[in-house]
């Protein structure tokens, strides 16, 4: 099992260009996340899935969209890309609803220039 | 107020010795609480769950939970130059999503 793979490891953006960060899962878990980290701040949720075909806001939403595409796929994108959006990406999922251990895939590190 | 906060360190022990990690929380509805160890560069880790008053142990880790003070612990004994990490405490906020705190970094030293 590959666990929570994420695609890209690492990507570069200029201000204002979109792109889509990919995450899969093989555990056969309901419930998916996105998290930023930034340095002295700790992981914030930005977007959550509970199960599939269903989505809602985390604490840090403006400026990110996101698709459960299915169970195992949920997507993070970014529409026009600024400075502040630099950071670390982590996915993770859990297995079942009302089940908080969450199992985090290996980021994607953002830079916005 | 934040939801999650610990003691941002860092935390520097000589190998061999009790590292001792606190965190507290501001949700009194909190069922669920969480430590991840971090290494530099890597993704966080789950290392230790608990959800009910006490302590529960797991090889040389252990949690403990205190639901009155709102207070949640990690104990390493016997420090390993391999802990040295950026520990985060998590506490469930509701069913599905957690509250993180900031970590606090281990340094082990031999």
């Amino acid at each position: 099992n590959a666990g929570v793979t994420q695609t890209p490891k690492f990507q570069v953006l200029k201000t204002g260009q979109s792109m889509t960060l990919q995450c899969a899962q093989d555990m056969n878990h309901n419930s998916m996340y996105w998290y930023r980290q930034d340095p002295g701040m700790g992981l914030r949720l930005i977007y959550y899935s509970a199960s599939e075909g269903t989505t809602d806001k985390g604490e840090v939403p403006n400026g990110y969209n996101v698709s459960r595409l299915n169970k195992r796929e949920f997507s993070l994108r970014l529409e026009s890309a600024a400075p502040s959006q630099t950071s670390v990406y982590f996915c993770a999922s859990s297995e079942a609803a009302y089940s908080a251990e969450q199992y985090f895939g290996p980021g994607t590190r953002l830079t916005v220039t | 107020q934040k939801e999650v906060e610990q003691n941002s360190g860092p935390l520097s022990v000589p190998e061999g010795a009790i590292a001792s990690l606190n965190c507290t929380y501001s949700d009194r509805g909190s069922q669920s609480f969480f430590w991840y160890r971090q290494y530099s560069g890597k993704s966080p880790e789950l290392i230790m769950s608990i959800y009910s008053n006490g302590d529960k142990e797991d090889g040389r880790f252990t949690a403990q939970l205190n639901k009155a003070s709102q207070y949640v612990s990690l104990l390493i004994r016997d420090s390993q130059p391999s802990d040295s990490a950026t520990y985060l405490c998590a506490v469930n906020i509701n069913d599905y999503k957690l509250s993180f705190g900031a970590g606090t970094t281990v340094t082990v030293r031999a």
